[in-house]
């Protein structure tokens, strides 16, 4: 069975520091990685997202990502946050094969919070 | 181009009534899918449509609900019969060509059902 687990729920920070949010996977196919953020009230806005190549993905809003196959992680990172960063993060797993291809498995968020 | 637009935004309900959430995909996406998001926990799949065909409904809960995607309108979740625990948020999603590993997946802003 396949699941996303985010190891944080809350992430509180200050303003300008670096951030990371952790991203894990267990699946018993391949997977293509995408992070989401949501700010209140609102739907889900697609930062990044790995298909394949680069391990490495560059986002929109400073974001980006890295692809590490063995440990089965897809961390989330920017080297210095704002206050319009905090926002609700959620990592999503879809896999490339199988009958479920359809969907997307989210992990359960992480509430990152950015104190001025 | 408009994106993914749903309502109403929120919805009040009665235990037992019925609930209809409506979604519009953006212009040239042929796929639908639905999510849930209970307080505190990420994004559920539960069904994704194409136009006039239900290609995955296994996350739908079994008795009370259906969706529907016809030729010509938008594509409807319905929960009859509501009760407190289907009180969420509900988002739909949009994307060109569902079976493509590369689709990002467009989110609307969601409905939010209470029920009280």
């Amino acid at each position: 069975a396949q699941s996303v687990t985010q190891l944080d729920s809350q992430v509180p920070v200050f303003e300008e520091a670096p951030v990371e949010l952790r991203c894990n996977y267990s699946s018993s196919v391949s997977v293509y990685l995408f992070w989401y953020v949501q700010y209140p009230n609102q739907g889900l806005q697609l930062l990044l997202k790995y298909l394949s190549g680069s391990t490495l993905v560059k986002g929109i809003n400073g974001f980006e990502a890295e692809f590490n196959k063995s440990q089965t992680s897809f961390h989330l990172r920017k080297p210095s946050v704002h206050i319009s960063d905090t926002a609700e993060y959620f990592c999503a797993v879809r896999l490339d094969r199988g009958s479920t291809l359809g969907r997307l498995y989210f992990g359960r968020g992480t509430q990152l919070t950015v104190w001025p | 181009n408009a994106g993914v637009m749903q309502n109403p935004r929120h919805l009040v309900r009665r235990r037992g009534q019925e609930a209809r959430l409506r979604c519009s995909p953006m212009k040239g996406h042929s796929h639908v899918y639905w999510y849930r998001q209970l307080p505190e926990e990420g994004l559920k799949f539960m069904v994704y449509l194409q136009k006039e065909n239900i290609i995955d409904e296994s996350g739908m809960p079994k008795e009370r609900f259906s969706a529907e995607f016809p030729k010509e309108g938008p594509s409807i979740l319905r929960i009859q019969q509501v009760v407190r625990g289907d009180s969420a948020a509900y988002f739909c999603a949009s994307s060109p060509m569902g079976q493509q590993s590369y689709n990002e997946q467009f989110f609307g802003p969601g409905t939010r059902l209470t029920v009280l």
